[in-house]
């Protein structure tokens, strides 16, 4: 089945810096990847999310790559601002989209310092 | 359309007692999903229903967990003669359609003493 790998687990990065959330998958016909943020004590939100046919996607200060072949895809946050501190999951479609659950990584806790 | 709701918010209980939860999805989504997340962990796939058939259950599922979702609407997570390894969120979702964006509850604490 699915595995998937998140790192770092946790990132502490100064206002206005980038930060920088790497996952791989294992399954090659996985084609959906979203990403959700926990702030804490509250439920997961969707950020953004890619699927296996576009590269990129960009939504303001976020976005995601994907790479095929290599089997890896990253969120990608600009001028970091301190409500972006919470935890991050990157997720992937289980089976090649032929299931309908998610397989989520372990989660980073991104920090952002005033 | 309040989002998803989930009840309790909080549950305790003793080992070996039997514990029910419930879910409430966005009323539209026909998809609703059992996820169970532990501290430092990411969301863990339970079980997943269409409308009122269970299409998909975890292997990690024991045969001490049961979920029904009678009419397609409200679902129900009963977990029976519960074990202290049983306690983390047991988070609820739902969907319109496969691949696209799961909306959350906030989730129910389970905690066995």
């Amino acid at each position: 089945g699915e595995n998937v790998e998140q790192h770092p687990s946790t990132l502490s990065v100064q206002e206005g810096d980038s930060a920088v959330i790497k996952c791989t998958y294992s399954d090659s016909a996985s084609n959906y990847f979203p990403w959700y943020k926990q702030e804490l004590g509250k439920r997961p939100q969707l950020i953004i999310d890619i699927r296996s046919n576009v590269g990129e996607k960009k939504d303001q200060r976020i976005a995601v790559t994907l790479n095929k072949t290599a089997k890896h895809f990253s969120l990608h946050i600009t001028e970091t601002q301190p409500e972006d501190s919470a935890v991050y999951f990157c997720a992937a479609s289980g089976d090649g989209g032929a299931t309908n659950k998610l397989i989520f990584g372990t989660g980073t806790l991104l920090a952002v310092q005033p | 359309d309040t989002g998803v709701s989930q009840d309790p918010r909080h549950k305790i209980t003793k080992r070996g007692q039997n514990v029910t939860f419930r879910c409430d999805p966005i009323s539209e989504h026909n998809r609703l999903y059992w996820y169970r997340q532990t501290l430092g962990q990411g969301p863990e796939f339970l079980t997943y229903f269409q409308n009122e058939a269970q299409l998909e259950k975890s292997r990690l599922l024991s045969d001490r967990f049961s979920a029904e979702r009678p009419k397609g609407s409200f679902s129900t997570l009963e977990i029976q003669r519960t074990e202290q390894g049983d306690s983390a969120m047991y988070l609820c979702a739902s969907s319109l359609r496969r691949n696209e964006k799961l909306f959350f509850g906030s989730g129910t604490q389970l905690s066995v003493l």
